[in-house]
């Protein structure tokens, strides 16, 4: 069971560039996010999933584009790569809810990260 | 608006005693959930308890262990007899809707032998 798989791990792009970050789950989660983590700062929310075609902005949307067509893939473009993108990003997914205990909590599971640089 | 506060950047705490972890929360809502994630160096986020707003007891799992005081919108994480691997990033969150998590800034741990 691969889980949350992240592509590529790093990446450096040159300003203006743009890039597609990927993100596939396994785990049939109906819930999908990504979230970008930068120095001495907690995770922040790009976008996020809450099912096949649906998508909503979360704090730091600014710069980033996401679809979701199918439940797996949940990809997050950079329209225009910035310095101020360079960040570790993180794609997570979660269950809806349900009846089991384990369901019912709603633990994101996450990727490995991608480690990206823009000069 | 629904926030987590760290309020330690740095903790230290010897091998094999225990650490309390400090989170506090602000949310409006009746039912929320409360997690803590480990990030170790190698960066990859763990999942390691959670705690329903409706819960009458308080959550661990082995060695970690929550101690949530609803009226005081406090969730701090125990982790006792600390071991050498235990240093690392810790991130407290809430669940928002639609799944996402709102994310304290975190504390990061350094555990001395």
């Amino acid at each position: 069971n691969a889980g949350v798989t992240q592509t590529p791990k790093f990446q450096v792009l040159k300003t203006g560039q743009s890039m597609t970050l990927q993100c596939a789950q396994d785990m049939n989660h109906e819930y999908m996010s990504w979230y970008r983590q930068d120095p001495g700062m907690g995770l922040r929310l790009i976008h996020y999933s809450v099912g096949a075609g649906i998508t909503d902005q979360g704090e730091v949307p600014n710069g980033y584009n996401v679809s979701r067509s199918t439940t797996e893939d949940f990809p997050l473009r950079l329209l225009s790569a910035a310095p101020s993108q360079t960040s570790v990003y993180f794609c997570a997914s979660s269950p809806r809810g349900g009846a089991s205990p384990l369901v019912a909590k709603n633990i994101q599971y996450f990727g490995a990260g991608t480690r990206l640089s823009v000069l | 608006a629904q926030k987590i506060t760290q309020t330690q950047p740095g903790m230290f705490v010897q091998e094999k005693e225990a650490v309390t972890l400090d989170c506090t929360y602000d949310t409006s809502d009746q039912s929320y959930g409360l997690f803590w994630y480990k990030q170790p160096s190698s960066g990859e986020m763990i999942f390691l308890i959670y705690q329903g707003s409706y819960d009458e007891q308080n959550a661990t799992e082995g060695r970690y262990s929550l101690n949530f005081q609803k009226a005081r919108k406090s969730a701090n994480l125990v982790i006792s007899a600390s071991q050498l691997g235990d240093s690392a990033m810790y991130f407290c969150a809430m669940r928002g809707g639609g799944g996402k998590l709102i994310f304290g800034q975190g504390t990061e741990l350094s555990v001395k032998p």
